[in-house]
């Protein structure tokens, strides 16, 4: 079964400080995964994927394939980050992306 | 290019009636995607187009269909609606790009069914 858990609905830090969210998959065989993010009264975009391996408005990401797992960093926040984060994933070749329910982010000045 | 465009952007409809929302992919984007997203909830696959052909659909009963015309536009269909199809459908266009794919998500269309 393809699914994707964010723990956390609602995720509130300051200013500066670390932000971690959360996301936990379940796949049977090697997905790829995907961040992708909403901005208040814009639509759904794509912040970093897992096999770009790269930095995106100073969030990563690393796939864990042993706790499968697919946590979003950011050392220091900022107030602009604030928005709705979903997770996702999809199968080698598919198109079908399968999204976990979102984490709020709030960064508080 | 304006990205991915979808109408209505809002719709109220009433219990039993049909609904056809559209999408327009970015110029050059042959594949298209619907997704729902219930309030609180990420978004959920119903559909994906490619070329024209159905290539992948999923858990929605067949009250939900779709078509992609030769522009490679496409249209959501629901039939006999129920007060719980009420959500956000959005609709995503994508290009072959190796083996990964990238989708650009449309606004979105909000159905309210009363």
């Amino acid at each position: 079964a393809q699914r994707v858990t964010q723990p956390e609905k609602l995720l509130s830090v300051f200013k500066g400080a670390p932000v971690e969210l959360k996301c936990n998959y379940s796949y049977s065989g090697s997905p790829e995964l995907f961040w992708y993010v909403q901005y208040s009264r814009q639509r759904l975009q794509l912040l970093l994927r897992h096999i770009s391996r790269e930095s995106i408005k100073g969030f990563t990401a690393d796939l864990n394939k042993g706790e499968t797992s697919f946590h979003l960093k950011k050392p220091f926040a900022q107030e602009e980050d604030s928005a709705m984060y979903y997770c996702a994933l999809t199968g080698k070749g598919a198109q079908k992306l399968v999204f976990g329910q979102g984490t709020r982010l709030t960064i508080n000045p | 290019d304006a990205g991915v465009t979808q109408s209505p952007t809002h719709l109220i409809k009433t219990r039993g009636q049909q609904v056809t929302l559209r999408c327009s992919p970015i110029s050059g984007h042959k594949s298209v995607s619907w997704y729902q997203q219930v309030l609180g909830q990420g978004p959920q696959f119903i559909f994906q187009y490619y070329e024209k052909e159905e290539r992948g659909r999923g858990n929605f009963p067949d009250r939900f269909s779709a078509r992609q015309f030769p522009n490679y536009s496409s249209e959501l269909n629901v039939n006999a609606l129920l007060l719980g199809d009420s959500a956000l459908y959005l609709c995503a266009s994508s290009y072959e790009r190796g083996h990964s794919y990238e989708q650009y998500f449309g606004p979105g269309t909000r159905l309210t069914v009363t």
